[in-house]
């Protein structure tokens, strides 16, 4: 295992497209993260899962963002109807669920709404 | 709401120069802070989980200490090399784990 891996790395859209990113972790992790990270700032937290289940989310992910993690695997992150706030970076991490537990994260997805 | 702030946010030195950043926490509910490195196109990387009052942890120039009484805590890195150019974020979790982290000390070293 090589760790957590997103895909894609780089996202250019036009606003009002969908788009739709992927996560998968490291596969013995039951806790898995979403963050957004805009220039100038640390990431943010955006939601997360235990297993399948989706625990919590920020109120920062708005109606036109969902996220999905089927069978407690990889997770998906949608975003619909892009608007130009949402360029970013999209991070995922997983861990083995403590607080105390350190988070390993992708590399991130980039994305630019035109 | 948790509100970490880092310290500076951006840092200039010359290779073989040490230096120190500072994160500040609250300190009421305190159980963990995180430190990571992200170095630009890769993934942050985890150098310490620290939970204990009086902590310090080293892993090879770089170190840092808590302080949970008063809410901070400092990483060291001692002869600064070219390639500990990074952005170093810290963060404590909350509720479920989730990071809050600071806005991140940028580190430029120059050879």
């Amino acid at each position: 295992d090589t760790g957590v891996s997103q895909d894609p790395r780089h996202k250019i859209t036009k606003r009002g497209q969908n788009v739709t990113f992927r996560c998968d972790p490291i596969s013995e992790h039951n806790r898995l993260y979403w963050y957004r990270q805009t220039l100038g700032q640390g990431p943010e937290f955006l939601t997360y899962f235990q297993n399948e289940a989706q625990l919590e989310k920020s109120r920062l992910l708005s109606d036109r963002f969902s996220a999905e993690r089927p069978k407690g695997s990889f997770s998906t992150l949608e975003i619909q109807r892009t608007e130009q706030g949402d360029s970013a970076m999209y991070l995922c991490a997983s861990s083995l669920g403590l607080a105390v537990n350190i988070q390993y994260f992708g590399a991130g997805t980039r994305l630019s709404v035109l | 709401i948790l509100n970490v702030e880092q310290s500076p946010q951006s840092l200039h030195v010359q290779e073989g120069d040490s230096t120190n950043f500072t994160c500040s926490f609250p300190s009421s509910n305190f159980y963990a802070l995180h430190w990571y490195r992200w170095e630009t196109a890769k993934s942050p990387e985890a150098l310490f989980v620290m939970t204990l009052n009086g902590d310090e942890k080293k892993k090879g120039r770089i170190s840092a200490t808590l302080n949970t009484k008063e809410g901070y805590s400092y990483l060291y890195i001692k002869g600064s090399q070219p390639e500990d150019s990074a952005t170093y974020l810290c963060a404590p979790p909350n509720q479920g784990g989730k990071l809050i982290f600071g806005q991140g000390t940028e580190l430029s070293v120059k050879p």
